[in-house]
């Protein structure tokens, strides 16, 4: 198994690009999310995703969009980038069926995107 | 809304020194807690977890945590670090029973292990 996959791991942007962060697992996972990773603030959820078709806002969704039309795939969208999100971004997934209906908070993470807004 | 505070932001220890990490959390609730740790270049992976029973937790490479409820609190210890735990350690909590299926995670303690 591959586990979680992020791409591209770096990229630089312009302030007002645009661009899709690539997420995807191999574990038939059901719980999806994405988080943003600053010096000193710890990991902020943006978006996650309970299943195919289903997703919701975080603490930091502002600027960002998702989607995911499959289980295996949740991308992250950037629409016109500012320098403000220049982050390193984790993808995570967790089985929530080995939790027995609880989040048990085991979440596999993927090796993580470093964008740069310039 | 919960949150999780970690008191210390970058620790630096000589090898087989005594480690402690604080970290409190806010929620009523009953809550489930955790401690990440992110070695250098690498990804997040569990470190060890409390859902119920016994308070003190005991994870990998010989870390343990004591969930205190009293003081919400619950510290990651180690009596005897090595080079190779250099790294930085989240502590996160979750809503045991409802809310939000996510993990909170707090702002991370660098620790940093001198030979």
């Amino acid at each position: 198994n591959a586990g979680v996959t992020q791409t591209p791991k770096f990229r630089i942007l312009k302030i007002g690009q645009s661009m899709t962060l690539q997420c995807a697992q191999d574990m038939n996972h059901n719980y999806m999310y994405w988080y943003r990773q600053d010096p000193g603030m710890g990991l902020k959820l943006i978006y996650y995703s309970v299943g195919a078709g289903i997703t919701d806002k975080g603490e930091v969704p502002n600027g960002y969009n998702v989607s995911r039309s499959t289980t295996e795939y949740f991308p992250l969208r950037l629409e016109l980038a500012a320098p403000s999100q220049t982050s390193v971004y984790f993808c995570a997934s967790f089985d929530h069926s080995r939790g027995g209906g609880e989040n048990t908070g085991e979440l596999f993470f993927g090796e993580g995107s470093r964008l740069t807004v310039l | 809304a919960q949150s999780v505070s970690q008191h210390n932001h970058h620790v630096i220890l000589s090898e087989a020194a005594s480690l402690e990490l604080g970290c409190n959390y806010s929620y009523g609730g009953t809550v489930n807690l955790f401690w990440y740790v992110q070695y250098p270049g690498q990804h997040l992976q569990l470190l060890l977890k409390y859902f119920s029973g016994d308070p003190l937790v005991k994870g990998i490479k010989g870390f343990e945590a004591e969930f205190i409820k009293s003081k919400f609190s619950f510290n990651l210890r180690k009596p005897s670090v090595q080079w190779s735990d250099t790294a930085e350690y989240f502590c996160a909590v979750i809503p045991g029973l409802t809310g939000r299926r996510a993990l909170t995670f707090g702002s991370g303690t660098r620790l940093q292990v001198q030979p």
